[in-house]
């Protein structure tokens, strides 16, 4: 079955350094990508998103690449907050439908 | 334009009872979905709704599991005879159409004594 993985699941960065999220899927047919942040006791929230026809995309801040060669997402975050802090999660679908798959997250710990 | 609204935030119930959970989606949202998230997990796809319709509820246990999304008001997750093994967060997401983003709520939290 599909399933999406993350490879570190607790990243500690100092403030203002770059933090880098890795995350790994399997399904061959996703083509919409996803970065959601969670902070504790919320629901997750829209970072940015990439589509397969595209393996570059940047945000104010926050930057995602898609390498579908070897299924693999990550997200940069530029200069990273202590407000950065959170758990980070990649989810992929396909145009089957709206479904998003999950992966576990990432912990993002950011030292002042 | 409020977003995504879940109530109960927090909700708890004994083994045997029932939990309903209420999300209201998005202004102009007719796409509701249920996602799971166990402490220090992801989240785990549940159900997708329409209108009057399930159009995808691969992730919804077999039993005591039922979602709804009416004509006229809140999209509604019902837990009968609960067990400890349901507590979790539960979050619902809408989305205006088909694909793309999805708006999340804050989540509704069930805690099973």
């Amino acid at each position: 079955g599909e399933s999406v993985g993350l490879h570190l699941p607790t990243l500690s960065v100092q403030e203002g350094d770059n933090s880098i999220i890795n995350c790994a899927y399997s399904n061959s047919a996703s083509d919409y990508f996803i970065w959601y942040k969670q902070e504790s006791g919320k629901g997750p929230q829209f970072i940015i998103d990439i589509r397969s026809n595209m393996d570059k995309r940047q945000g104010q801040r926050v930057t995602v690449l898609l390498n579908k060669t070897v299924k693999h997402l990550s997200l940069q975050i530029a200069a990273t907050q202590p407000g950065d802090s959170a758990v980070y999660f990649c989810a992929t679908s396909n145009n089957a439908g709206n479904m998003l798959t999950f992966g576990g997250g990432t912990r993002l710990m950011v030292k002042p | 334009n409020a977003g995504v609204m879940q109530n109960p935030r927090h909700l708890v119930r004994r083994r045997g009872q029932e939990a309903r959970l209420r999300c209201s989606p998005m202004k102009g949202h007719s796409h509701v979905y249920w996602y799971r998230q166990l402490p220090e997990e992801g989240l785990k796809f549940m159900v997708y709704l329409q209108k009057e319709n399930i159009i995808d509820e691969s992730g919804m246990p077999k039993e005591r599991f039922s979602a709804e999304f009416p004509k006229e008001g809140p999209s509604i997750l019902r837990i009968q005879q609960v067990v400890r093994g349901d507590s979790a967060a539960y979050f619902c997401a809408s989305s205006p159409a088909g694909t793309g983003e999805l708006f999340f709520g804050e989540g509704s939290r069930l805690t099973v004594l």
